[in-house]
């Protein structure tokens, strides 16, 4: 199983980023997958889920609205589109994947940074 | 959302000692879905637990996990030196929350 993020980046308040995350070595569309952020010497924070149909979605309130988590199942890739940035959305990124369909996570990515700043 | 509390906020031990990390949630953990991890500097978590007590696919039988509703533990029964870490736990019944994390260090 490997997990591998890029789009990450600094990015003015108010902006937008797109992160990806490129996944192999597993059926990708039969799992679960989510994005955990954690910023700079701080802990760790949910951000946003999907099916592996891609059907369902879930979003933590600090990012709803804002944030969007899609996938391309024919691509094996898991995407969060991040519009409106604020500084508070500074943080590295981690693409993870489900144990089934469950909100917990085996297989984690080597993080995205994403600051904010102007 | 649930709120996960984790104590000590730090743990001094040493190699070979007995370490109890808890884990306290403002609400009952439906299922007894509670996770442990474990985060060193710049990597990634690390699933230690998952369903409170059972060990993830490559984890020494050193580290176990109990507990139910509101209150649950992770015991590391003998410490070695790659033991010394953030730890987080997790609940994943309702919209996903971590602990704030404890800290082990050596002492």
């Amino acid at each position: 199983v490997q997990l591998v993020e890029s789009g990450g980046g600094l990015v003015q308040p108010g902006g937008s980023l797109r992160l990806s995350c490129a996944a192999s070595g597993f059926t990708f569309s039969s799992y679960a997958m989510s994005w955990v952020r954690q910023a700079p010497g701080k802990g760790l924070e949910w951000v946003s889920g999907i099916s592996g149909s891609g059907s369902s979605t879930f979003h933590s309130d600090s990012v709803k609205g804002r944030f969007t988590v899609s996938r391309d199942n024919s691509k094996n890739t898991l995407y969060l589109q991040m519009n409106s940035l604020r500084a508070e959305d500074t943080a590295v990124y981690f693409c993870a994947r489900s144990i089934a369909v469950a909100a917990t996570w085996n297989h984690w990515g080597q993080g995205s940074l994403v600051t904010v700043s102007s | 959302d649930i709120v996960l509390t984790q104590s000590p906020g730090t743990l001094s031990l040493s190699p070979g000692e007995r370490a109890s990390l808890s884990c306290r949630a403002s609400l009952s953990v439906t299922g007894s879905y509670l996770a442990w991890y474990q985060q060193k500097p710049g990597q990634a978590p690390r699933l230690l637990i998952y369903g409170a007590f059972l060990r993830a696919i490559g984890i020494p039988d050193r580290f176990s996990g109990s507990g139910s509703g509101t209150d649950f533990t992770l015991t590391i029964s003998r410490l070695e030196p790659e033991d010394f870490a953030v730890y987080y736990c997790q609940q994943y019944g309702s919209s996903p929350t971590f602990g704030q994390g404890t800290r082990l260090e050596i002492k």
